[in-house]
């Protein structure tokens, strides 16, 4: 079975500057798709980013890009100019390509400092 | 644009009740999953639809059954309802398999119950 790992319960980071939040994952696939959700307050689940695994280009999305690791299943997310919008919960997710469930990390509290 | 609606946005129930959770996909999505996130964790997979069949089944009870009429739209339908249902029920919908975007998946707000 396939498992998501968030070793980081919570983060802080001062507004315009840099986080990264790590996730890691076990799967015997060697094709499927990575995703970063955003649950803020409102829990509302928002996509904020997606990596198919056979693309060896990191994705990006505006402020959010990642760091894919395939080898070390690692899936890290790297926000840059922090705005106080971006407190948050973040979920890492994974889905293997022929499967229909996403499988959800613990998640990670992102606290942003004014 | 538009996107996943779910209704009703909360709902109170007492135990032993039952209650029916609806969700529209957002058009031309054919593809239908239910999500169950209890209070401080993570969301757990229920059952998903692709075509007004069941495609796959996660952790679901027994007391719980799901279905997806013709236009697509998708309810979930809980009963002898206990304590432990109270959670944050999510609905999302996707493309068909095949390709990058019916990967992915996009939430509805969330139908809040609260069993008592």
């Amino acid at each position: 079975a396939q498992t998501v790992t968030q070793s980081q319960p919570e983060m802080s980071v001062q507004e315009a500057e840099t986080v990264t939040l790590s996730c890691t994952y076990d799967t015997s696939e060697s094709d499927y798709y990575l995703f970063w959700y955003k649950q803020p307050p409102s829990r509302q689940m928002i996509l904020v980013i997606r990596q198919e695994a056979y693309k060896q280009q990191n994705a990006t999305e505006n402020r959010f890009s990642v760091n894919f690791q395939k080898a070390a299943k690692s899936f890290s997310l790297k926000i840059s100019d922090s705005q106080l919008g971006d407190a948050a919960m973040y979920f890492c997710a994974y889905r293997a390509k022929y499967g229909n469930k996403l499988v959800f990390g613990a998640g990670t509290i992102l606290r942003v400092k004014s | 644009a538009a996107g996943v609606i779910q209704s009703p946005r909360h709902l109170i129930k007492e135990k032993r009740e039952t209650a029916t959770l609806k969700c529209y996909p957002i058009p031309r999505h054919d593809t239908v999953y239910w999500y169950q996130q209890g209070p401080g964790q993570d969301p757990q997979f229920l059952i998903s639809f692709y075509e007004k069949m069941q495609s796959d089944k996660g952790s679901i009870p027994d007391r719980f059954s799901a279905q997806q009429f013709s236009d697509y739209h998708s309810e979930l339908n809980m009963s002898s309802l206990e304590l432990g249902d109270s959670a944050l029920y999510f609905c999302a919908s996707s493309l068909g398999p095949g390709g990058a975007e019916g990967e992915t998946q996009y939430f509805g707000p969330g139908t809040r119950l609260l069993v008592l």
